[in-house]
């Protein structure tokens, strides 16, 4: 059980395309999902924590306009990053955190999404 | 402010050798979660283990266990008997009220055959 997945795996686009990324608890009911960034060799950076229904919560730094996140049901958030450019090129995973018990202190990771923009 | 040290970044040893990983946290919450998480190279996080402040008791599973004191702060990880697929980057993190996780630098294991 805990199941995250995340779609698409690899993404190459141009600079300047919008790209986005989906993240799906699989088999558990996910009130609240988080996104994070990572660079190579580097720790996991927290970008935004989204709940569902509601407006995402941005940390610091991190541009709302550039990183568009949907949260539309407790299965499924979206990243979509805005007019990406070569310096959004990273590894983006994102995670989720369950409703009731272990599931809803534990973080399930998805695989993750490498972004390449060209 | 919440924060996790690994101090070891990278631990290289040969197959069935014993390993432990450190992880130090700092935290004012007196409740809160200390996890341990598996990033082979594919890039997923796997999680192994969660921990609430109120269990000390250590923990096995298979050929991992894990060591928490509280006096020190301290949630260590040890890897008995290592394999070749063991090889991945560890990392320790605390999730305290505000329920976001903060993550150690990690450790870089090596298991040379």
């Amino acid at each position: 059980g805990a199941v995250v997945s995340q779609h698409p795996s690899w993404v190459i686009c141009k600079s300047g395309t919008s790209v986005k990324i989906e993240c799906r608890s699989l088999d558990f009911q996910a009130t609240t999902m988080f996104w994070y960034r990572q660079f190579p060799k580097q720790s996991l950076m927290l970008m935004a924590t989204s709940n569902e229904g509601s407006k995402a919560t941005y940390e610091q730094g991190v541009e709302k306009d550039k990183f568009l996140i949907n949260h539309a049901s407790l299965t499924l958030s979206t990243l979509t990053v805005t007019s990406a450019h070569p310096e959004d090129s990273s590894f983006y995973i994102c995670s989720a955190r369950g409703q009731q018990g272990a599931r809803r202190e534990t973080q399930y990771f998805g695989p993750g999404t490498r972004l390449l923009v060209l | 402010a919440q924060k996790v040290t690994q101090a070891q970044t990278e631990i290289s040893v040969v197959e069935k050798e014993d390993v432990t990983l450190d992880c130090v946290y700092e935290t004012r919450d007196t409740t809160y979660y200390l996890f341990w998480y598996k990033q082979p190279p594919s890039g997923e996080l796997v999680f192994l283990i969660r921990r609430n402040s109120f269990d000390e008791q250590n923990e096995i599973s298979g050929r991992y266990s894990w060591n928490f004191q509280k006096s020190t702060s301290s949630f260590n990880f040890t890897i008995t008997a290592s394999q070749v697929v063991d090889s991945a980057v560890y990392f320790c993190a605390l999730s305290g009220g505000a329920q976001k996780l903060v993550f150690g630098q990690g450790t870089r294991l090596t298991i040379n055959p």
